[in-house]
Parts: C-alpha cells; sequence; structure tokens
C-alpha cells in the first residue's frame, strides 16, 4: 500500500517569503502526483498535478511542484508567497493504474502573516 | 460544467444514532465516486469508492457502509455512530478524460 508524508505540520511565513512544502511517498509502482489546497471556508480544489514528462510542473496562483523520482519527493514551492496564501496544502498520490483512488498525507496548514 | 453537492453541510447526532449523508454529482455520467474523511489532527482518509451503480469497495473496515443508488448519487451510511466517527466527509468524483478527482463541499459531522 501506499504512503504520503508531509514533513511540516504548520508553516508560518511572512509575506513575500519563500515557500517550500515537503512531500515524500512509499509506493512500488508509478504514480500520479497531486497537490491539492483548501482555503478558509472553501472546497478542497486542485493546485498542480503530476502524471509524466517534465519533472517541474506549474500550477495555479503561482505555484509549482518538482517531481523527483530518485528521492520518491513532489515538493511543493512559491518564490514569494501572499497573505492570500493561507491555507491547507495537501500532497496526495494515486496509482497510475486502477481505480484512481488517493492516498494523502496529513496536509500542512500554512499561515502567511501580513 | 460539473458541479458536485454533499448535505448537510453540518451535523451534531448523539452516540448510537443513525446517519446518512448524501453526494450528487451534476454534469457528468458513470463518474467514478469517492468518499473520504479528515478526522482531527489526520490527513484524508478514503473510505470507499464506487465506479458505477451499485458496486462499492471499502478501503477501512469500521461502522460505515455506502451505497450507490442512482449513477450520480453516492449515500454514507451508519446504523449506529460511535464517537470515533466525528469528522470532517468528503465526497469526490473523478474525471475520466484528466484522471484528477474533484471534491465537493463536505459535511461536518460531530457525534457527542
Amino acid at each position: 500500500a501506499q504512503s504520503v508524508s508531509q514533513h511540516n505540520h504548520h508553516v508560518i511565513l511572512s509575506e513575500a517569503a519563500s515557500l517550500e512544502l515537503g512531500c515524500n511517498y512509499s509506493y512500488g509502482g508509478t504514480v500520479n502526483l497531486f497537490w491539492y489546497v483548501q482555503y478558509p471556508g472553501q472546497h478542497l480544489q486542485l493546485l498542480l498535478k503530476y502524471f509524466s514528462g517534465d519533472p517541474l510542473v506549474k500550477g495555479i496562483k503561482g505555484f509549482e511542484a518538482e517531481f523527483i523520482k530518485s528521492k520518491f519527493s513532489f515538493n511543493l514551492r512559491k518564490p514569494s508567497v501572499q497573505w492570500s496564501d493561507t491555507a491547507e496544502y495537501f500532497c496526495a498520490v494515486s496509482p497510475n493504474s486502477g481505480y484512481s483512488t488517493l492516498t494523502f498525507g496529513k496536509g500542512t496548514m500554512l499561515l502567511v502573516s501580513p | 460544467s460539473q458541479t458536485i453537492h454533499q448535505w448537510p453541510a453540518t451535523l451534531v447526532q448523539p452516540v448510537g444514532s443513525p446517519l446518512s449523508l448524501e453526494c450528487t454529482v451534476e454534469g457528468t455520467s458513470n463518474p467514478n465516486l469517492y468518499w473520504y474523511r479528515q478526522a482531527a489532527g489526520r490527513g484524508l482518509q478514503l473510505l470507499f469508492y464506487s465506479v458505477g451503480i451499485g458496486q462499492i469497495s471499502s478501503e477501512v473496515p469500521q461502522n460505515l457502509s455506502a451505497s450507490r443508488p442512482q449513477d450520480r448519487q453516492f449515500i454514507l451510511s451508519s446504523k449506529k455512530l460511535l464517537l470515533s466517527d466525528s469528522g470532517f466527509y468528503l465526497c469526490a468524483w473523478l474525471d475520466r478524460d484528466t484522471d484528477t478527482q474533484y471534491f465537493g463541499p463536505g459535511t461536518r459531522l460531530t457525534v457527542l
């Protein structure tokens, strides 16, 4: 069975600081990788995803993530965070075959102070 | 475009009472549907998924059950709630064209 580990449960940054949220997964086969975000009072929504190809993927709102296969990692980055990035961020994986079920990390709560 | 609905939005139930949470999807046909739960301090955990009417797969043995009586309806139930059933329940549907799941607004369940 696959598992996902997110390194930080809570992160506090000031506006304009750079962000990197760590995500590592464990699975014996090929996976699809996702980052979801939940802003306060809103639905869980897709931030970006990686299936294949260029390991550096760009998502909405200036976020990007890099897949490093040798490290089983899919870290999320943003060069300069804004107060509106305050949210909970979830890394998730699904096997490349099967019923596309997602295994999530425990989430990282990001608080950006103005 | 596709829309996913969940109700109720919040629910407070006593221990031992029954539960029924409903999820419906609009704008797509024969979607894969999923129920997840987020308990306090834990990530989202897959509970059930369904690839079609009457087809339910359970990922975690527990006090809950799921049913899919119609193509775009997915129901989560319990005959007798436990305190440990408290949490945030999310329904999702799979866009097969992009192999990506999209989530509903969730139901926050508190069992007292």
